[in-house]
């Protein structure tokens, strides 16, 4: 089963605009990533997040994370068409550093200009 | 420097058959990690090589199979392929330890 849920599975917005997609995990983890796919790609990695963390921001990208819920946002700030693609949330599946990371089903989001 | 390169892009095989693919991960990255796409399940951990030695093993048949060389080249095998074998396999490489993954661009397997 998939440790990560994201939220929407589907996004559209206008250019300029924000995106705030959702992952959900089940279990206790050490880290959490976001990576984001452009169709048919590989996965490019944007941001990782430990668990004594609660925000992180890298250009216009904004994580947070909250261990207590289990879950995690990626903001994209003043979208950009470039940014149409699929985002990923990971996790590893316990905290033992077995290095199996676990990806959640994605948010496809579309930037139309 | 060089990313981590998959080949081949694509390839088309009959059910049955047996594939072969290869991922060279970046120069000094001796984690190569192995990952399955498809629509369905999205992407799903195959196994994971350090120094020539399989780390982790996700949960698939023993049809998968993989094996990685001294230069830290990986390949992964399918044999006796089914039609639901039809995926993205995604090939990444890290330095040690994940995370921190470096993706190739991945081969497209199509069955028929």
């Amino acid at each position: 089963s998939q440790q990560g849920e994201e939220d929407p599975q589907a996004l559209s917005i206008q250019e300029g605009e924000n995106a705030t997609m959702n992952c959900s995990y089940k279990t206790s983890i050490n880290n959490l990533q976001w990576y984001r796919q452009n169709s048919g790609r590989g996965l490019v990695h944007l941001i990782l997040i430990r668990s004594n963390e609660r925000e992180k921001h890298s250009g216009r990208l904004r994580v947070t994370l909250d261990t207590s819920k289990k879950s995690s946002s990626l903001l994209i700030t003043a979208s950009r068409a470039a940014d149409t693609a699929s985002y990923f949330c990971a996790t590893e599946g316990d905290t033992s550093g077995t290095y199996k990371y676990i990806f959640g089903t994605g948010t496809r989001l579309k930037v139309l200009a | 420097k060089a990313g981590v390169t998959q080949t081949p892009r694509y390839l088309i095989k009959t059910r049955g058959q047996q594939v072969t693919l290869s991922c060279s991960p970046i120069s000094g990255h001796r984690s190569v990690s192995w990952y399955q796409q498809t629509p369905g399940q999205g992407l799903q951990f195959l196994f994971e090589y350090f120094s020539e030695t399989q780390r982790n093993k996700g949960n698939f048949p023993g049809r998968f199979s993989g094996r990685q060389f001294s230069n830290s080249r990986s390949e992964m095998n399918v044999s006796t392929l089914e039609l639901g074998d039809s995926a993205l396999y995604l090939c990444a490489s890290s330095l040690d330890r994940p995370p921190n993954y470096t993706f190739g661009s991945g081969t497209r397997l199509t069955v028929v």
